[in-house]
C-alpha cells in the first residue's frame, strides 16, 4: 500500500530564509504527488501537483517542489519565506487519479521576525 | 463562490449522543470523502463515495456511518460519540479525469465529545 512520511513535525525559519520541507513516499511506481497547506482553523488548500513530465514543478505563493525518483521524494522549497506562510503543510501521495489520497502526518512550519 | 460547505463548523457532544456531519459541493464532483485530522496523525480516511450511490470504507470507519444522499450531498453520522471521535473532520470532493486538480476541502467541522 502507499504510503507517505514527513520527518519533520516542527520546522522554525526566520522570515526571507529558504525553506526546504521533506516528503518520501513508498509506493512501487510513480504515482501522484501534492502538496497542501493548511492554514490556522482553515480547511487544506492545494499548494501544487506532480504527475509527470518535468520532475520541477511550480505551484501558488512561490513554492515550488522536485520529484526525484531515485530517492522517493517530493520536497517542498521556497526561496524566501514570509511570514505569512506559517501554516501546517501536508504531503500526500495518490496511486492513479481516481484512488484515494494517502496523507502525510504534516509539519507544522514557524516563521519568526 | 464553488467549493465543499460542511455544516455545523463546531460542535461539542455528550459520550453516546448522536450527530450528523453535513457536506455539499457544487462542482457537481462525483467523488466525496470523509477524513478527520488528529494532532501528528495527518488527516485520516473515514469514508468515500466513489460516485453517487456507492460508499466504501476507509482508514478508520469504526463508529462512523455515511450517506450519499445525491450527488451534492455526503453526511458523516455519528450514531454514539465516544471521546476518541474527538477531532477535526473534513469533507472533499474529487472530480478524476484529465483535468485533474486534486481535492477541493471544506473548512472543516471542529467536534469535541466529553
Amino acid at each position: 500500500a502507499q504510503s507517505v512520511t514527513q520527518p519533520d513535525i516542527h520546522i522554525t525559519v526566520s522570515e526571507g530564509a529558504s525553506l526546504e520541507l521533506r516528503c518520501n513516499y513508498s509506493y512501487g511506481a510513480t504515482p501522484y504527488l501534492f502538496w497542501y497547506v493548511q492554514s490556522p482553523g482553515q480547511g487544506l488548500q492545494l499548494l501544487l501537483k506532480y504527475f509527470s513530465g518535468d520532475t520541477l514543478v511550480q505551484g501558488i505563493k512561490g513554492f515550488e517542489a522536485e520529484f526525484k525518483r531515485s530517492q522517493s521524494s517530493f520536497n517542498l522549497r521556497k526561496p524566501s519565506v514570509h511570514w505569512s506562510d506559517a501554516a501546517e503543510y501536508f504531503c500526500a501521495v495518490q496511486e492513479t487519479s481516481g484512488s484515494r489520497l494517502t496523507f502525510g502526518e504534516g509539519t507544522q512550519l514557524t516563521v519568526n521576525p | 463562490n464553488a467549493g465543499v460547505t460542511q455544516t455545523p463548523k463546531f460542535q461539542v457532544l455528550k459520550t453516546g449522543q448522536s450527530m450528523t456531519l453535513q457536506c455539499a459541493q457544487d462542482m457537481n464532483h462525483n467523488s466525496m470523502y470523509w477524513y478527520r485530522q488528529d494532532p501528528g496523525m495527518g488527516l485520516r480516511l473515514i469514508y468515500y463515495s466513489a460516485s453517487e450511490g456507492t460508499t466504501d470504507k476507509g482508514e478508520v470507519p469504526n463508529g462512523y456511518n455515511v450517506s450519499r444522499l445525491n450527488k451534492r450531498e455526503f453526511s458523516l453520522r455519528l450514531e454514539s460519540a465516544a471521546p476518541s471521535q474527538t477531532s477535526v473532520y473534513f469533507c472533499a470532493s474529487s472530480e478524476p479525469g484529465v483535468l485533474w486538480y486534486g481535492y477541493t476541502f471544506g473548512s472543516g467541522t471542529r467536534l469535541t465529545v466529553v
